[in-house]
């Protein structure tokens, strides 16, 4: 079974231009959550698709960051315009969707986001 | 202050036993994970623990959860070179209302093993 994929694995960009990062959660997995580590800090929650729908984006910086999960399956977070505090490395998870509390997410290995 | 406290660094000698600690908030949260960061990898998921269990052992892994004191701690026996990594303690306050199962994460230890 492959794991949660990410692209790309680095970017780099200038200030003001846009990225799109994309995150492959494990098949079947209807839970995608999207998270954020700036460089010295913890990791932080940014939000929560089930299936397509979003049911937790309070971790949501500003509005100048955008995620969707069209047809419930891969996902993209879009930074526009960039700035520089949006420097950082960006992880994705998947679980599955279930009843019970045991809801183990998975990461993928990340994507690392260079704003110059 | 923060959710999730860890200590930044951890330095011990192959063949010993490693502690790394963490402390905690929130007397809801559910489940508690330790994660592993290996250079230039991902988050891989250790072990967890349910909030009414004192201890969960997994061959070289033990976890103890002390709740009254909110602390968190996962021991690695017989410590490898290969168990060099970033460990991370990570807390989940269960549905929160609107389903979501967010993670909330500590700063990481890094564990460094000396030959």
């Amino acid at each position: 079974e492959a794991g949660v994929t990410q692209f790309p694995s680095h970017s780099v960009i200038e200030k003001g231009q846009t990225v799109t990062l994309r995150c492959d959660p494990i098949s079947g997995h209807d839970n995608l959550y999207w998270y954020r580590r700036v460089m010295g800090k913890e990791i932080k929650f940014l939000l929560h698709f089930v299936k397509e729908s979003k049911q937790d984006e309070s971790g949501m910086p500003n509005n100048r960051f955008l995620a969707e999960r069209t047809g419930g399956t891969y996902s993209t977070l879009k930074v526009q315009p960039a700035e520089l505090e949006d420097s950082g490395v960006y992880f994705c998870a998947s679980s599955h969707r279930t009843v019970r509390l045991t809801d183990t997410q998975y990461f993928g290995p990340g994507t690392r986001l260079t704003v110059l | 202050g923060e959710d999730v406290e860890q200590s930044l660094f951890l330095s011990v000698r192959e063949g010993d036993s490693s502690v790394i600690n963490c402390t905690y908030t929130d007397s809801s949260s559910t489940y508690l994970y330790w994660y592993k960061q290996e250079p230039g990898a991902g988050l891989q998921l250790l072990t967890y623990i349910f909030s009414n269990m004192d201890m969960k052992q997994d061959q070289r892994l033990t976890v103890l959860l002390n709740k009254k004191d909110k602390h968190l701690s996962l021991r690695i026996a017989d410590t490898q070179t290969g168990d060099s990594a970033i460990y991370f303690c990570a807390e989940r306050k269960g549905d929160s209302g609107a389903g979501s199962y967010q993670l909330t994460f500590g700063k990481g230890t890094k564990l460094s093993v000396i030959p």
